[in-house]
């Protein structure tokens, strides 16, 4: 079965911590995992991919296949960070098709000052 | 370059009822997706399509259908809407996967209100 498990529906730390989002996924076969972000009132945007090994506002996510995981962390979380977080995979497609993101239920992640 | 829009932003309908959702993708992208997105959970994949067909479909009944039309935007048709179908509707756009980046460009959404 393909799906994506995100097991904290709230995590709140104070400016200045690290953060990790936890994302564990299940999927036969060799997966592209992202995560998308909602800042409040904004429309949900990519936040990162792990094709990319990049690093945006500070996040970093690393694929870990043998744990099947896809955690997102931030050495030092920053107010603006406030957001809904998702994690997502997608399942590839045939010829054309860029294939269905199957999404986590998603982490609210709250920056105290 | 626009961005994906979606109307109407909001929508208050009774059950039975026809509800048509439209979304203009991103410029140059021919691949939209729909998402259903309920209170608390994350969107979950109703059905793609790339010029003009249906190319993928998710775990909705056939009551829920779609259109995409040759300058690639887009309609979600529900029919007989049911209570539970009050949700937050996303559209997304994107190239086909041949064209390497595939990232999805999500629309606002339309918030479907049953009553």
């Amino acid at each position: 079965a393909q799906r994506v498990t995100q097991p904290e529906k709230l995590l709140s730390v104070f400016k200045g911590a690290p953060v990790e989002l936890k994302c564990n996924y299940s999927y036969s076969g060799s997966p592209e995992l992202f995560w998308y972000v909602q800042y409040s009132r904004q429309r949900l945007q990519l936040l990162l991919r792990h094709i990319s090994r990049e690093s945006i506002k500070g996040f970093t996510a690393d694929l870990n296949k043998g744990e099947t995981s896809f955690h997102l962390k931030k050495p030092f979380a920053q107010e603006e960070d406030s957001a809904m977080y998702y994690c997502a995979l997608r399942a590839k497609g045939g010829s054309g098709n860029t294939g269905k993101l199957i999404f986590g239920q998603g982490t609210t992640l709250q920056v105290k000052p | 370059e626009t961005g994906v829009t979606q109307s109407p932003t909001h929508l208050i309908k009774t059950r039975g009822q026809q509800v048509t959702l439209r979304c203009s993708s991103q410029s140059g992208h021919n691949t939209v997706s729909w998402y259903q997105q309920a209170l608390g959970q994350g969107p979950q994949f109703i059905f793609q399509y790339y010029r003009e067909e249906e190319n993928g479909r998710g775990n909705f009944p056939p009551r829920f259908s779609g259109l995409q039309f040759p300058n690639y935007s887009s309609e979600l048709n529900v029919n007989a809407l049911e209570l539970d179908d009050s949700a937050l509707y996303l559209c997304a756009s994107s190239l086909p996967s041949s064209r390497g980046n595939t990232e999805a460009f999500f629309g606002q959404g339309t918030r479907l209100t049953v009553v």
